[in-house]
Order: C-alpha cells, then sequence, then structure tokens
C-alpha cells in the first residue's frame, strides 16, 4: 500500500510569507507526528495528533507554528510570517495506534523548505 | 530529561570492514530504543528496533542489544557494502500521557563506504 506522502516536496519562500505543508498519513494510521530536521538542530519533535484527541503542541517553536488535522486524516502544518532559521526539512511520520511504545512510525519523504 | 547520544561522523569504512555506531540514551523508565536509516535522497526508515532490556533487534546484517545496565543501543554490522552509506539516527521513545510515543533522536552519524 501507499506510504506516508508528503507536499510539496520543495519550497522556497521570501521571508515574512505564510507557508502550508501537507501530510498524508498511512490509511487506518491514527497517530501522527511532525518533525523538523535542520542543520542546527538535528532532528526535533514539532507536534502529535491521536484521533480526535487533543494534540501534543509542546514541540512547536513559537506560535508562528500550528497544524491541524482534518477528519483524522490529512495535516496541514502551517507557518506563518516565515523566518530564515524555519529553513529545514519537515517531516511527518504515522502510526498505527498507541497500544504500546513499541509501534513504529512511519516517515514520508519529507518537505524541504527555504526561506529567502 | 530523555536524550540520545551517538558519536560523531562521518565515518568512513572500507567495504567489508566492521561498523560499530556507539548510542547511549538517558530516560526515565523503561524506553522503546530504534535505530533509523536516511539514504542519500531519501526519507527516514527505521533499521531496527527493541522494546525491552537485552532485547536484540536486526536486519539487513545489522544488531543492536539493549543494554539497560550501561544505556546503550550501539549498532553493529559486521560486512559493510557501498550500498550501507547513510546516515543513521539513534532514538528513543515511551508511550506515557507526556510523551506519547515521540521519537527523541540523536545527532545522526554518517557512514560512508568505500569500495
Amino acid at each position: 500500500g501507499a506510504g506516508v506522502s508528503q507536499s510539496p516536496s520543495n519550497k522556497v519562500t521570501e521571508k515574512g510569507k505564510d507557508v502550508e505543508l501537507r501530510c498524508d498519513p498511512i490509511s487506518g494510521h491514527t497517530a501522527l507526528y511532525w518533525y523538523r530536521q535542520s542543520l542546527g538542530q538535528g532532528l526535533e519533535f514539532l507536534i502529535y495528533f491521536q484521533g480526535n484527541s487533543a494534540p501534543d503542541k509542546s514541540g512547536l517553536p513559537s506560535d508562528r507554528f500550528s497544524a491541524e488535522r482534518t477528519g483524522g486524516s490529512v495535516s496541514t502544518l502551517t507557518i506563518q510570517r516565515t523566518q530564515q532559521e524555519d529553513s529545514a526539512v519537515y517531516l511527518c511520520a504515522s502510526s498505527p495506534h498507541i497500544s504500546g511504545s513499541t509501534d513504529t512510525q512511519y516517515f514520508g519523504p519529507g518537505t524541504r523548505l527555504t526561506v529567502l | 530529561g530523555n536524550s540520545v547520544t551517538q558519536m560523531e561522523g562521518p565515518v568512513t569504512l572500507s567495504e567489508e570492514a566492521f561498523l560499530t555506531i556507539n548510542c547511549t540514551y538517558t530516560a526515565t523508565g523503561y524506553p522503546s530504543l530504534f535505530w533509523y536509516v536516511q539514504y542519500p535522497g531519501e526519507g527516514l526508515q527505521l533499521l531496527l528496533k527493541a522494546t525491552k532490556a537485552d532485547d536484540k533487534g536486526s536486519n539487513k546484517g545489522f544488531e543492536a542489544t539493549y543494554r539497560k545496565e550501561t544505556t546503550s543501543f550501539h549498532l553493529e554490522k559486521g560486512s559493510v557494502q557501498v550500498s550501507d552509506s547513510a546516515v543513521y539516527f539513534c532514538a528513543l521513545s515511551r508511550m506515557t500521557t507526556d510523551s506519547w510515543g515521540k521519537l527523541q533522536f540523536g545527532a545522526g552519524t554518517q557512514v560512508v563506504v568505500t569500495p
């Protein structure tokens, strides 16, 4: 079956513009995570969704970042008033359920964001 | 808080050499431990995992053993190939109401295998 897909694969934007990044998780996966991979910070957790529960937003770096997940499936990460330090690869991952800590997370190919 | 420390790269090896990438962790409780690999131009994919002490994860000739006494999860492969050139990430997760299974990654180790 299809894996996690993300779009766009690359995004170049000007400082101050808003961007939206999309993630389509594997069908049937109820848990969805966003991570960011940057040169200075490595791989860091941003936000977690599980079903219809309130998301864990503890990793979002500022209030310019927000995310939503519609219908328990597709998720959109929005960055408002982008800054150069937002340049990174944004990764989405999904996993089947939260029955235990053994669940494997399946990653998408990422969106490379460049803020000029 | 939880953290993962892994050896810095790049690690450069000749084909058929033995590979070890050290990984140690700090965590409360009993985390699950993972090795993810990122091949050039590709996304992160799970290489192997272990969920409790003394478990050994293995895949594609790679192995790692969950050592609680030394809080380590070192990755090994007996004979590397050029196709093993990639960046390897050690990670941990705990399924709690605070962490929800989110992965805590090490900085990554680039491995370059030459013919």
